[in-house]
This record gives C-alpha cells, sequence and structure tokens, in this order.
C-alpha cells in the first residue's frame, strides 16, 4: 500500500532554513497525484503549507509563500519542504500527505515529524 | 483569506450522535473533506466531497453541506470515536489555498 515517511532534523536554530523531506513508497510520484506539506504547532489545528505535482507545478499558502519552497525528485520518489527564516512560531508536527488535485481530499498521511525551532 | 469556524468541543453519550458544524461564507458552494485525528496521530480522512466516505470508514459517518454550515454526523457514537475533527476547503480565490477549520474535540461521556 502507499507509504508516506518524512525525515529531517528535529531541531532548527532561529533564522535558519528548515528542510524535511517526504519518501513515497507503494506508488510513484510520476504517475499522478498532488504531494503536500500540511503543519500543526503544538495543541493547535492544521495549517497547509503547500503542495506540489509531479511536474513541479505548486501552489503555496499565501501567508508562507515568501519563505516556502516545495521540490520534487521523481528519480528518487519523494518531495521535499524548505521553510526560510524559521522562528519559535514555525515549531510544530510537520505531515506529508497525498491527494488528487488543487481542492481534493488529502487521502493518505505521514505519520509526521516534529521539528523545534530554537537556539 | 477564507476562514472556516468550528465549535471547540461537542460531548455524546455512547450510541448517541453527535453534528459537528462547520461555518463559512457560502461554503454550500465547495467541497468539503473532514478529518479525525487521534492524539498523537496523523489525521484520517473520514468524509470527502461533502457527503462521501473513503474505504474503510464505518457509514455511521457522515456529511452534509449547505448554505453556510456543513455538518459532520457521527451516529451511533462509539468511545474509539473521541478525537479531534477537522474541516477542510479549497478556497479558489485569486491566490488559491486550502484552509482548514478551527477543529472540534468530540469527548464521549
Amino acid at each position: 500500500q502507499v507509504q508516506l515517511q518524512e525525515s529531517g532534523p528535529g531541531l532548527v536554530k532561529p533564522s535558519e532554513t528548515l528542510s524535511l523531506t517526504c519518501a513515497v513508497s507503494g506508488y510513484s510520484i510520476s504517475s499522478g497525484y498532488y504531494w503536500g506539506w500540511i503543519r500543526q504547532p503544538p495543541g493547535k489545528g492544521l495549517e497547509w503549507i503547500g503542495s506540489i505535482y509531479h511536474s513541479g507545478s505548486t501552489y503555496y499558502n499565501p501567508s508562507l509563500k515568501s519563505r516556502v519552497t516545495i521540490s520534487v525528485d521523481t528519480s528518487k520518489n519523494q518531495f521535499s519542504l524548505k521553510l526560510s527564516s524559521v522562528t519559535a512560531a514555525d515549531t510544530a508536527v510537520y505531515y506529508c500527505a497525498r491527494h488528487l488535485g488543487p481542492g481534493e481530499a488529502f487521502d493518505i498521511w505521514g505519520q509526521g515529524t516534529m521539528v523545534t525551532v530554537s537556539s | 483569506s477564507y476562514v472556516l469556524t468550528q465549535p471547540p468541543s461537542v460531548s455524546v453519550a455512547p450510541g448517541q450522535t453527535a453534528r459537528i458544524t462547520c461555518g463559512g461564507n457560502n461554503i454550500g458552494s465547495k467541497s468539503v473533506h473532514w478529518y479525525q485525528q487521534k492524539p498523537g496521530q496523523a489525521p484520517v480522512l473520514v468524509v470527502y466531497d461533502d457527503s462521501d466516505r473513503p474505504s474503510g470508514i464505518p457509514e455511521r459517518f457522515s456529511g452534509s453541506n449547505s448554505g453556510n454550515t456543513a455538518t459532520l454526523t457521527i451516529s451511533r457514537v462509539e468511545a474509539g470515536d473521541e478525537a479531534d475533527y477537522y474541516c477542510q476547503v479549497w478556497d479558489s480565490s485569486s491566490d488559491p489555498s486550502y484552509v482548514f477549520g478551527t477543529g472540534t474535540k468530540v469527548t464521549v461521556l
């Protein structure tokens, strides 16, 4: 079955760039679907960060757009998130997930990875 | 930006019906998705496109959407339904974006 697995540093210093990767197994990214990132600060709700298609086409949350870059590596069957100039407000569990297209539901999620921004 | 408002909490006795609302301006014109999230776990899709259920989700979960309110209904509530629930829509404005609701904690008494 399709599985998503996030990986990356659990601790990032303020003003630096947060980098995460989502490895996809059981499905080829090149076959279709959009691949997205969602985050959840401790004790708070969900926030969509952005999504990418295998062609490289992206959608970003307008509130984060200036700091976010999402890329895809079809050869490794994975996609990545970079969030620059982080602050403590970026501390959250970061999830990757799959959706059929813009507006479609996220049907498969990774387990999530906690990222703390602290010096 | 588009805002989705949910009640912070809903309490329900086992066997009864829980209704979770998601309010938004003319939300009836959008497709609404619902997620269940248990502590320490990733969200799980329970209803998509207002009222469709993914494979494996019990028929006890149903959805509706009209006017300014979408509703997730959980019939014959079980202890295992205790979780946070989030609605979600796609705001196809000039700068399109997914929007999540504020979340509702369902407590089974």
